[in-house]
């Protein structure tokens, strides 16, 4: 299994809503990654997990809420978005943890109303 | 932190033709150096990567050079089709992954 999955693949919400984003990768990789991507843009990052603990935190607002339950899976905890943070979410996993060789799941489309 | 430009940020060729896109990295200790396709609404895709160590690596229609005196890497289509347009990003590594603006890659049929 070479492949990066995320769900939902896309995603409306509320501003007063909460909700989850997931991803699983079963490759073994050591380290996940969350980027936005905002359309036209290069994705930008968010969040770095390292062996499922936190190691990057690019000043995201609280509002978003990463948690590594095990080494296969990632999920980011969506509450009280703003309609700014509609974008392309894409999680990325790689085998160690030095920000080579990202391989990127197909990423949940998030409207925010 | 490290600073990618990449040009152009749009190119429209012709099948057949050759295409090349260019960055530029700021800090020398960068030592990889990607490039991702990402078509409408997919997943930016891995197509090739070069480390600081060598200057050219190639893939069947698709090259990256790099020379690091000058810290600049570009990529090389050759013979190009319709299934290479796309948005094309550079990046490069140093602590964790600087992206380029990307370039919009049309392969005219």
């Amino acid at each position: 299994d070479t492949e990066v999955t995320q769900t939902p693949k896309h995603l409306v919400m509320g501003m007063t809503n909460k909700k989850s984003l997931k991803c699983e990768q079963h490759m073994g990789h050591r380290a996940m990654y969350w980027y936005k991507q905002k359309a036209k843009k290069p994705p930008e990052l968010m969040f770095v997990y390292s062996y499922e603990k936190l190691s990057i935190n690019e000043s995201v607002p609280s509002r978003f809420s990463p948690e590594c339950p095990n080494s296969s899976l990632l999920n980011l905890h969506l509450h009280a978005l703003q309609p700014e943070d509609s974008a392309l979410y894409l999680c990325a996993s790689s085998q160690d943890t030095g920000f080579e060789k990202l391989f990127f799941g197909s990423g949940t489309q998030l409207s925010v109303l | 932190g490290e600073n990618v430009e990449q040009h152009p940020s749009t190119l429209s060729v012709q099948e057949g033709d050759s295409a090349v896109i260019k960055c530029t990295y700021s800090d020398s200790a960068s030592n990889y150096f990607p490039w991702y396709k990402q078509e409408l609404g997919k997943r930016p895709q891995l197509i090739i990567d070069i480390r600081s160590n060598v200057g050219e690596k190639k893939d069947q229609r698709i090259a990256v050079t790099l020379n690091k005196t000058a810290k600049h890497f570009s990529l090389h289509i050759t013979e190009t089709q319709p299934e290479d347009s796309a948005v094309y990003f550079c990046a490069a590594n140093f602590n964790k992954f600087y992206f380029g603006s990307g370039t919009k890659l049309n392969v005219k049929p």
